[in-house]
């Protein structure tokens, strides 16, 4: 089992839409959770830390299910410069493991 | 604030051939990580450097890559030889604190092994 797994996509949503998708671990250890944002051809950039009550960073919203070992990220009122691939990062005792990203597309 | 600085950003070698990667984190950021990215995959960390210790290698294929980290600030990441599944775009990123509360990512090194 993958360390890390993510449900690949592509989701495609329109503008204006709201679109959420899982990331799924497999050490309930785990400390602590990010999501990263991938542009296409561009290098990873911290999108925001999961808390475990959950936390809102303007449109975006992360969750932490630790019974379920699964972190969630909602992008409410979609915009096209959402369009990326989302990468889900689980860190056990400060080494990061990458999922292969959940990538959406936002169309107008 | 200066990003993280990475040379070059294309190249393309034959298999068998040697590589070399270069790596200026921002100042200051006392960890240094190399990460190898396969076309459709996530990153996949190859080693960790803490100043200029080694934290983790646990994934560097040690039989032809290497990677160094000389004074604790600029490290160099060599393949020899190359093999066609070295293919990939390779990252360096840097974080301020042991911590990996955020990363910041260069902007990497295509490589094609052909």
């Amino acid at each position: 089992r993958k360390e890390v797994e993510q449900d690949p996509g592509p989701f495609n949503v329109p503008e204006g839409a709201t679109v959420a998708f899982n990331c799924t671990y497999s050490n309930s250890a785990s400390q602590s959770f990010f999501w990263y944002r991938q542009d296409c051809r561009k290098e990873p950039k911290l999108l925001m830390s999961v808390y475990s009550s959950g936390n809102e960073d303007g449109r975006f919203t992360a969750q932490l299910n630790r019974a379920s070992q699964y972190i969630s990220l909602l992008i409410r009122d979609s915009k096209l410069s959402d369009s990326a691939t989302y990468l889900c990062v689980v860190n056990n005792d400060y080494k990061l493991s990458f999922g292969a990203g959940t990538t959406v597309t936002v169309r107008a | 604030e200066a990003g993280v600085a990475q040379s070059p950003r294309y190249k393309i070698i034959e298999k068998r051939q040697s590589v070399a990667f270069w790596c200026n984190p921002i100042s200051g950021h006392a960890t240094l990580y190399w990460y190898q990215q396969i076309l459709g995959q996530g990153p996949k960390l190859l080693i960790q450097f803490q100043n200029n210790g080694v934290v983790d290698d646990s994934q560097l294929p040690k039989d032809r890559f290497s990677a160094e980290r000389l004074k604790g600030v600029d490290s160099t990441l060599k393949i020899q030889p190359a093999k066609l599944e070295d293919s990939a775009v390779y990252l360096c990123a840097s974080s301020s604190r042991s911590g990996v509360e955020k990363l910041f990512f260069g902007s990497g090194t295509q490589l094609s092994v052909l």
